[in-house]
């Protein structure tokens, strides 16, 4: 498809399981970000990755979570022993690169819901 | 005091009413803002981007920014059913992704 794709939709887990999440970007856009969405609450900057560079990972909430990017396309979210705080919704949003002064345009996924029991 | 606030509404308007939709902010270097629509269970799209001060207009969406009180706003004209959502604002220092931080959203609801 020609948008950004997430998986799974949905995930209803116990707590102290690990869980991955899935994000598929839009084909040439070499910047992703994650993103963790609570009720009531703003998106919440996770990580970022743009081409090739180190991960900026300033925003994750623990050590028990941790992302990559393979190839510079699909990013995995990993969330190990979770707590029923980490329940949200996850949000991948990839970006074309930016010209100088320009907006900085996220084509965002359906997300995926995260329920830690 | 969060960075940034909205009014989470949610807010309920008849169709056709002008809708105004208002975020502010304590960090007066933020100079990027954007506004984003987020329909149940989807994820945000960008609808109107400004920088600096001023307005922005975009058929019936207007965005206008005022630094000096920390307060923008969104206005939507002949309001639609079809524009029942969340209305995100984001903004940031500089143009960079990470750095942008978002508000918590005004869910609107527009009645036909």
């Amino acid at each position: 498809g020609a948008g950004v794709s997430q998986s799974p939709s949905n995930k209803v887990t116990e707590k102290g399981k690990d869980v991955e999440l899935r994000c598929d970007p839009i084909s040439g856009h070499t910047a992703l970000y994650w993103y963790r969405q609570s009720l009531g609450q703003g998106l919440e900057f996770l990580i970022y990755f743009q081409g090739n560079s180190a991960p900026d990972k300033s925003g994750l909430p623990s050590d028990r979570f941790s992302a990559e990017r393979t190839g510079g396309s699909v990013s995995t979210l990993t969330i190990q022993r979770t707590q029923q705080e980490d329940s949200a919704v996850y949000l991948c949003a990839s970006s074309p690169p930016t010209l100088a002064g320009g907006p900085r345009r996220w084509f965002f996924g359906e997300g995926s819901r995260l329920t830690v029991l | 005091q969060k960075e940034v606030e909205q009014d989470p509404g949610p807010l309920s308007v008849p169709e056709g009413a002008i809708v105004s939709l208002n975020c502010t902010y304590s960090n007066s270097a933020f100079q990027y803002f954007m506004w984003y629509r987020q329909y149940s269970r989807k994820g945000p799209e960008l609808l109107m981007y400004t920088y600096s001060s001023g307005n922005k207009e975009d058929g019936r969406f207007t965005a206008q920014v005022d630094k000096s009180s920390k307060y923008i706003s969104l206005f939507i004209r002949d309001s639609q059913p079809s524009d029942s959502a969340t209305y995100l604002c984001a903004m940031s220092e500089d143009n960079y992704g990470q750095n942008f931080v978002f508000g918590p959203g005004t869910r609107l609801s527009v009645l036909p």
